[in-house]
């Protein structure tokens, strides 16, 4: 069974600082890893994916993920924070199978951007 | 760019009652889903539907529920009687393969 961890469910961060959201997955089989953002009263945003390429991955808004096997990984970064980027974020995993894509997600975590 | 489009935004219902909530996946995707999201909780999966028949369903997706593809656009979950632990944020998503899905905005379901 494939599960994933998000550490902090509150970030809290000043505009301009990095941000850094981490994530832990649990997987029999090689993974693919998402980051979803869900704005206020939306739906789930794709900014980036891992399917098995290049293990740095770049995204929208400026933000990227390193996929790092030996410790499970997928961590996501942006050098510096923007207002806009107050938001929730969902890391997720999936294995592919051949009829669909079922995704397990994390708890998310909600960040804050202080001016 | 496109997009998947769900209706209602919002319902609220009754307890007991059926609830039908509607999505238009994007028009080339072979892959359709229904995931939940209760109040403060996890995003989860309810169930996937490929080649007009469902293709994996989770625990929560029990004889209430049910989807359909009624027609070549639309793609529904049904919710016979609902209970108020029903109450969620359901979110449909569509993918062209078994890879990328992409959601849509939710329908929250406020059950009393």
């Amino acid at each position: 069974a494939q599960s994933v961890t998000q550490l902090g469910s509150h970030v809290s961060v000043s505009e301009g600082a990095l941000v850094l959201l981490r994530c832990n997955y649990s997987s029999s089989v090689p993974p693919y890893l998402f980051w979803y953002v869900q704005y206020p009263n939306q739906g789930l945003q794709l900014l980036l994916k891992y399917t098995s390429a290049a293990t740095l991955v770049k995204g929208i808004n400026g933000f990227e993920a390193e996929f790092k096997k030996s410790e499970t990984s997928f961590h996501l970064t942006k050098p510096s924070a923007h207002m806009s980027d107050a938001a929730e974020y969902f890391c997720a995993v999936s294995e592919s199978g051949a009829a669909g894509n079922k995704l397990t997600f994390g708890g998310g975590t909600r960040v804050l951007v202080k001016p | 760019e496109p997009e998947v489009t769900q209706t209602p935004s919002h319902q609220v219902t009754q307890m007991g009652q059926e609830v039908i909530l509607r999505c238009v996946p994007i028009s080339n995707h072979l892959y359709f889903y229904w995931y939940r999201q209760i109040l403060g909780q996890k995003v989860e999966f309810l169930v996937s539907f490929y080649n007009n028949e469902i293709s994996e369903k989770s625990e929560i997706f029990d004889d209430q529920f049910s989807v359909e593809r009624p027609d070549g656009s639309n793609f529904t979950l049904k919710i016979r009687s609902t209970k108020l632990e029903d109450s969620a944020m359901y979110f449909c998503a569509s993918s062209e393969q078994a890879q990328v899905l992409t959601f849509g905005a939710g329908s929250r379901l406020t059950v009393l």
